[in-house]
Parts: structure tokens; C-alpha cells; sequence
């Protein structure tokens, strides 16, 4: 039983595409994460929601919009993808800003 | 300018070696994370230490936390290859309760 899963695993798309990420989590945490790895494997955090409120917002391009309809759930939408955009996209969670994260499996974005 | 640095950036042995991975800053922190990845998925979080000086064991893992709070080190004995992945260390800091990541040491442990 998955705790932390995201869709899609691949994603190949145009530029000036606009696509979504889908992101549950079933362990009932109250704060959730976008993060952007990029080649190099360093991860950068893009978002985090804790009860339905935005509290990091890093500067990321406003095409970027997170969007949770609920406390399980918060997807990643996309506007007029750009090639800088490749990179694999992971969802997180925790119990609290300070507790240890569980991160879903990523997602590969390519734009081509 | 990395805040959590960490070295060696790659390290390849033979199996049954021992390693030493570090996670250095000029900074302190509340508590500190260390999680490996293996490809094609996400990070998993293997300990946290909070105490200054404090040391963690998981099976042949051994983790310290500097007396300061501002470094940490992850011991591998007697190597093997399950151990490869990348290993990235998190620090959540005193000054901003922002988690901070090390850009990860990756490892390769050959048979």
C-alpha cells in the first residue's frame, strides 16, 4: 500500500504544453512538499502545503501553481512548458515542518 | 553557496570496505536527516539525530552528530552492494526552521 504516490511516472511533452502532477498521501500527515531535482541530483523545494495553506513559496516561475483540494492530496500544475522544466518532480510529506519526509517515487518530466 | 556540504560528492569500493560519508556547515542545526535514494525513486529517510555529540545505529550504519550541531558523518562497515545509492543529508537549522539539503554522495559498492 503505497504512502506516497504520484502520476504520472514519465512524462514527455511539448514546449508550451501545459500538464499536471498528481500527488496522495495516505499516512494522514498534515504538511506536504514539491520538490525539483535537477541533474546533478540536488534537490530544491518548490512548495509545501500544511492544512490547505501555502506556507513556502520559493521563487519559482509563477507558471508553477500547486493545487490541494484536500488534506491527502496536492498536485502540481504546469503552464507553457519551457525545456529548463525537465527534470524529476517528487511529492513529500510529513507530520509536521520538523519531522522526517516520505517522498513518492517521482515523476521524469521531458520537454521536448 | 551550499549550506550543507557534503563529501566525498562519489565514492566507489569493494565490497566489504568501510566509508565514511560527511555533511559539514558553518552553521547549526535543530536536527539533521540522512536519506538514501536508489535510482528511478525517491528519497528514504534511514535515521535523525537531534542531540549534539548523539550516535545512531542501523545494522552496520553507524550516524553521528557533531558535539556543535553543525556537522554529521555516516559510517558504512563492511560494505555491500545493496549499500549503493545516493545518501543526502537534511538539515532543518536553528536560525530559520528551513530543511536544508546537502547535494548527496553517491555510492557504489562493486562485488
Amino acid at each position: 500500500d503505497t504512502a506516497v504516490s504520484q502520476t504520472p511516472k514519465y512524462l514527455v511533452t511539448q514546449m508550451g504544453n501545459d500538464k499536471s502532477i498528481k500527488c496522495e498521501q495516505n499516512l494522514g500527515h498534515d504538511t506536504m512538499y514539491w520538490y525539483k531535482q535537477d541533474s546533478k541530483k540536488f534537490l530544491k523545494i518548490m512548495f509545501s502545503y500544511n492544512n490547505k495553506e501555502l506556507i513556502i513559496n520559493e521563487t519559482v516561475p509563477n507558471r508553477f501553481s500547486p493545487k490541494s483540494p484536500d488534506k491527502a492530496h496536492l498536485n502540481l500544475h504546469i503552464n507553457s512548458l519551457e525545456l529548463g522544466d525537465s527534470a524529476v518532480y517528487f511529492c513529500a510529506s510529513s507530520q509536521g515542518q520538523f519531522s522526517g519526509y516520505t517522498f513518492g517515487s517521482g515523476t521524469r518530466l521531458t520537454v521536448v | 553557496t551550499q549550506l550543507l556540504e557534503q563529501s566525498p560528492q562519489f565514492l566507489s569500493i569493494q565490497e566489504g570496505e568501510n566509508l565514511t560519508v560527511y555533511c559539514n556547515s558553518s552553521s547549526v542545526f535543530s536536527s539533521l536527516q540522512w536519506y538514501r535514494q536508489e535510482p528511478g525513486e525517491g528519497p528514504v529517510l534511514l535515521v535523525t539525530v537531534v542531540t549534539g555529540g548523539e550516535v545512531k545505529k542501523l545494522k552496520r550504519l553507524t550516524f553521528q552528530f557533531g558535539d556543535a550541531r553543525k556537522d554529521s558523518s555516516l559510517h558504512i562497515t563492511a560494505a555491500q552492494p545493496g549499500d549503493t545509492g545516493l545518501y543526502l543529508c537534511a538539515g532543518f537549522m536553528d536560525s530559520n526552521y528551513q530543511l536544508i539539503w546537502g547535494a548527496g554522495t553517491k555510492l557504489i559498492i562493486k562485488p
